[in-house]
């Protein structure tokens, strides 16, 4: 049982350059969610997915693309990478909703130069 | 904006000593959970207080909840170096999403 998992761990990307960032859970869990976390700013939430099929806005959704591949995948994609956007990538999963713990991965660490 | 904002920033205690950190929030809340993370990792979920309970205890960690001041606190009881984590409460308002703050950074000294 892994829990959450996230690949890449690492990633530096030029300015411009895309990349998807992949998210599993095998918790059979309806929600995911992912989020970025910059020093000093705590978490803040860029798209999530409260069951398979649907995707919502977070917080700061700008220059992000989500798919919920199924009910275990939901990827993060971005189209032309920022500086902005370094950051580090953190998936989480629950039950459903905000009623119940999240369960995070790991998290990838992202530079973009 | 984020709604959970937690209290102080940073703690430094000796181990045995008690740790409280504070979160207070603005809007009415379902639910407010603490989370823990240590150095380069994900956040580790602690506990969840729903917002017709007043205190709830796990282990060494009670966890207070008034919703008339919209705040919560965090109390670690007897602490360890392995305590060393930053902490962050999470806001669950609506049904989907829960809204961190900043988080506590707590450095416990043997």
């Amino acid at each position: 049982n892994a829990g959450v998992t996230q690949t890449p761990k690492f990633q530096v990307l030029k300015t411009g350059q895309s990349m998807t960032l992949q998210c599993a859970q095998d918790m059979n869990h309806n929600s995911m969610y992912w989020y970025r976390q910059d020093p000093g700013m705590g978490l803040r939430l860029i798209y999530y997915s409260a069951s398979e099929g649907t995707t919502d806005k977070g917080e700061v959704p700008n220059g992000y693309n989500v798919s919920r591949l199924n009910k275990r995948e939901f990827s993060l994609r971005l189209e032309s990478a920022a500086p902005s956007q370094t950051s580090v990538y953190f998936c989480a999963s629950s039950t459903s909703g905000s009623s119940y713990e999240q369960y995070f991965g790991p998290g990838t660490r992202l530079t973009v130069t | 904006s984020q709604q959970g904002e937690e209290d102080p920033q940073a703690l430094s205690i000796q181990e045995g000593e008690n740790a409280t950190m504070n979160c207070s929030y603005k809007t009415s809340i379902n639910n407010l959970q603490w989370y823990r993370q240590n150095s380069g990792r994900g956040l580790v979920h602690l506990i969840l207080i729903r917002s017709n309970e007043r205190e709830k205890h796990s282990g060494r960690l009670r966890v207070t909840l008034d919703t008339s001041k919209k705040s919560s606190s965090l109390l670690i009881t007897a602490s360890r170096a392995a305590d060393t984590a930053s902490y962050f409460c999470a806001r669950g308002s609506g049904y989907s999403t829960l809204t961190f703050g900043k988080g506590t950074m707590l450095l416990v000294s043997p």
